[in-house]
C-alpha cells in the first residue's frame, strides 16, 4: 500500500491564483482531512470528510473547497491564492472496517509545503 | 474552547538521557489523546494513543500519561537516542466532534 499521498511536494503561487492540492489514499478509508500546519501553531483543520459524497467544514475553511466524489481521493481547491495561505498543507485518513483501521488512527500523506507571493 | 500546549516549544539533550515531554489541555471532556512525531519534510507518524479512560501507554522506549482532571498528558522517552530526534505533537479529540485540536509540538535535538 502506497498509504496516503499527496501532490504536489512544493508549490508557489502569485496572489490570486488558483489550484487544487491533490490527496489519494489506498487503504478504503472512509475518513479524510485537510489540516495546515503553520510555524508556532499546531495544525488547524480545513475541511473533512466522513465517506464519499460528504464533506465539512473545520476550524478553518474560507478561501478553501473540496469534494469527495471518490473513497480514494480529496482534493483542496484554493480559489484565489493569498499570501496568508502560505502554509504546509497536510492530507491524513482513517477508518476502515475491513482493514481494521478505527477512526482514531489517522495515517499522514507527506505535506505539501505552498508559498504565495 | 479546547486549547492544547506544549512547553518547551524546543529541547536539547545529550544522548542516553530520559526525558519528559508536556502537553497541557484545558477542557478535560476528552474522548482521547494522542501523541505523534514529525520528521522534517514528512508527515506525521502516530505514537501513542491513551483513551480517556486509561492512565497510560507504552511502546517500547516511550510511554505517556494522562491525567484528565489535571488536564496533562506527558510522554517519557527512556535512553534517549539521536534516532528520537523530531518535532513531537499531542492532539486532544474532545468527547462529541471527530476534529483533533493539536498542540504546536515540541522539537527535540538528540544531542550524540
Amino acid at each position: 500500500n502506497a498509504g496516503v499521498t499527496q501532490t504536489p511536494k512544493f508549490q508557489v503561487l502569485k496572489t490570486g491564483q488558483s489550484m487544487t492540492l491533490q490527496c489519494a489514499q489506498d487503504m478504503n478509508h472512509e475518513y479524510m482531512s485537510w489540516y495546515r500546519q503553520d510555524p508556532g501553531m499546531g495544525l488547524r483543520l480545513i475541511h473533512y470528510s466522513v465517506g464519499a459524497g460528504i464533506t465539512d467544514q473545520g476550524e478553518v475553511p474560507n478561501g478553501y473547497n473540496v469534494s469527495r466524489s471518490t473513497t480514494e481521493d480529496f482534493p483542496l481547491r484554493l480559489l484565489s491564492a493569498a499570501p496568508s495561505q502560505t502554509s504546509v498543507y497536510f492530507c491524513a485518513s482513517s477508518y476502515s472496517k475491513a482493514s481494521g483501521h478505527s477512526y482514531n488512527e489517522q495515517f499522514f500523506g507527506p505535506g505539501t509545503r505552498l508559498t504565495v507571493l | 474552547k479546547q486549547e492544547v500546549t506544549q512547553i518547551p516549544a524546543a529541547l536539547s539533550v545529550p544522548e542516553g538521557e530520559n526525558l519528559v515531554l508536556n502537553c497541557s489541555f484545558t477542557d478535560s471532556a476528552i474522548y482521547n489523546l494522542q501523541w505523534f512525531r514529525q520528521d522534517p519534510g514528512k508527515g506525521l507518524t502516530s505514537l501513542l494513543l491513551i483513551q480517556s479512560s486509561q492512565r497510560e501507554q507504552t511502546s517500547g522506549r516511550l510511554n505517556a500519561s494522562l491525567d484528565k482532571s489535571s488536564g496533562r498528558s506527558t510522554l517519557y522517552i527512556a535512553a534517549s537516542q539521536p534516532g528520537d530526534s523530531a518535532t513531537y505533537l499531542c492532539a486532544v479529540k474532545p468527547d462529541s466532534n471527530y476534529q483533533l485540536i493539536w498542540g504546536a509540538g515540541t522539537k527535540l535535538i538528540i544531542k550524540p
